[in-house]
């Protein structure tokens, strides 16, 4: 089926940890965005790529970093994670010159003890 | 700053029709993006404005007004599966999404 694939759904991650939370798209879509959406606020940009091997910051990027080797994988990486990251982080993609409709990955709830 | 401005929630019938209300502060404007979000899920797309006008899909509907920053999506015959979060997001002059906080809708039989 294609779409936007994410991974862990969830997960429970002490204070101090690194963990890796993995995007796949099998839409070949040029440009993907990592989000976290959080309770009263609204969706705010973490990073993005707008090609593979090109990131960019977005709104809320520190203590996170993103890579984009190939067209289908952006992984987001908390290198040392703390609580203020406990979030529901979405996964996006869009194809290049369209209307900007953002294609949605079914999330990743992260809770950081 | 830029700002995206919608009601928090708001409550309506089974049948009825309902108008949520979106006004944005932006620096530029490159189009206007309503999604659905039901809880706990991703949000879908479900319109995009880029000229001013009402554009109509089934029982959907969404305005823009460039001139009033302003826009609305207007939801007819509704059903109690229209519960959710609607996202408004402009497109501002970098071509990023700038995102409303949303608005619960809920639907009462």
């Amino acid at each position: 089926i294609a779409g936007i694939t994410q991974a862990p759904t969830s997960q429970i991650l002490a204070a101090g940890r690194r963990m890796t939370l993995r995007c796949t798209q099998d839409m070949r879509h040029n440009a993907m965005y990592w989000y976290r959406q959080d309770l009263g606020l609204g969706l705010r940009l973490i990073h993005y790529s707008n090609t593979a091997g090109t990131t960019g910051k977005g709104e809320v990027p520190d203590g996170y970093s993103v890579s984009r080797a190939n067209t289908d994988d952006f992984p987001l990486t908390l290198a040392s994670a703390v609580p203020s990251q406990t979030s529901v982080y979405f996964c996006a993609s869009t194809a290049s010159g369209g209307t900007g409709e953002l294609f949605f990955g079914e999330g990743s709830r992260l809770t950081v003890l | 700053g830029q700002n995206i401005d919608q009601p928090t929630e708001m409550t309506a019938t089974e049948g009825a029709i309902v108008q949520i209300n979106c006004t944005y502060q932006t620096s530029g404007f490159n189009g206007l993006f309503w999604y659905q979000q039901h809880a706990g899920e991703a949000p879908t797309f479900l319109s995009y404005n880029v000229l001013d006008g009402l554009e109509e899909k089934g029982r959907f509907s969404s305005f823009l007004s460039r001139s009033k920053g302003y826009s609305y999506l207007l939801l007819k015959e509704l059903q109690m599966k229209d519960s959710a979060s609607y996202l408004c997001a402009v497109m501002d002059s970098n071509y990023q999404l700038i995102w409303g906080a949303g608005t619960k809708l809920i639907i009462k039989p």
